[in-house]
């Protein structure tokens, strides 16, 4: 089982919906949860992170936690064709030292205009 | 502005010499720093992780010896590519946890091309 899992997509959202994006997580110990987005051969950039179950919201972006269920996801409103693009879900693991940042493979999002 | 400052942002070389990647933490001191490769339409893969004064960490199925990886100060590690090969062609991105402990900021990434 993979540690983080996401439905690679891709998933096609007509312009001005809202997208949604999910991932599970395997290891109950994770502490913090991270949505990135990267464009086709660029970096990763940090949309949100989260760490408290519930909803966590930033402009367009909403984050949300269920620890219980292992479930995160990341719902962005009022899609823009400029928000094509793979989202990663990863989750953070801080052990007496250790850290583990964990990757989900990716959702590739396309936004209809 | 950039937290993680990573050059070259592209490099091309001949199958069988070195390129050296840099990655640089501006804002904070960074004890540990990480590396990253990531294959088209492949999630990221954690190569080692870098630590400052001391060896760096790999994970299982890299090579060491090729993959050399020096944490020469607090905000700067570097990885260097030895004797490398076509196959090595990957997008290589460092990565640093934040002070807090709560974030994760990654460098601009290096694309290489091995030919």
């Amino acid at each position: 089982q993979k540690e983080v899992e996401q439905n690679s997509g891709p998933l096609s959202v007509p312009e001005g919906a809202i997208a949604s994006l999910n991932c599970t997580y395997s290891d109950r110990g994770s502490q913090s949860f991270f949505w990135y987005r990267q464009y086709s051969g660029k970096s990763p950039e940090l949309i949100m992170f989260i760490y408290s179950n519930g909803d966590k919201e930033d402009g367009r972006f909403t984050a949300q936690l269920n620890k219980a269920s292992q479930y995160v996801s990341l719902l962005i409103r009022d899609s823009q064709p400029s928000d094509s693009a793979t989202y990663l879900c990863a989750a953070f693991l801080s052990n007496f030292g250790n850290e583990k940042l964990t990757f989900g493979t990716g959702t590739r999002l396309t936004i209809i205009p | 502005g950039a937290v993680v400052s990573q050059h070259p942002s592209w490099v091309i070389c001949k199958s069988g010499t070195s390129v050296k990647i840099e990655c640089r933490s501006l804002d904070f001191q960074a004890t540990t720093m990480f590396w990253y490769r990531q294959f088209p339409k492949q999630s990221l893969m954690l190569m080692a992780t870098s630590n400052e004064g001391s060896k760096a960490t790999y994970e299982q199925g890299v090579e060491k010896d090729k993959f050399l990886i020096n944490h020469a100060s607090l905000t700067l590690s570097t990885l260097t590519v030895t004797s490398a090969h076509p196959e090595d062609s990957s997008f290589y991105i460092c990565r640093v946890t934040g002070p807090l402990n709560t974030e994760a900021f990654f460098g601009q990434g290096t694309r290489l091309t091995v030919v």
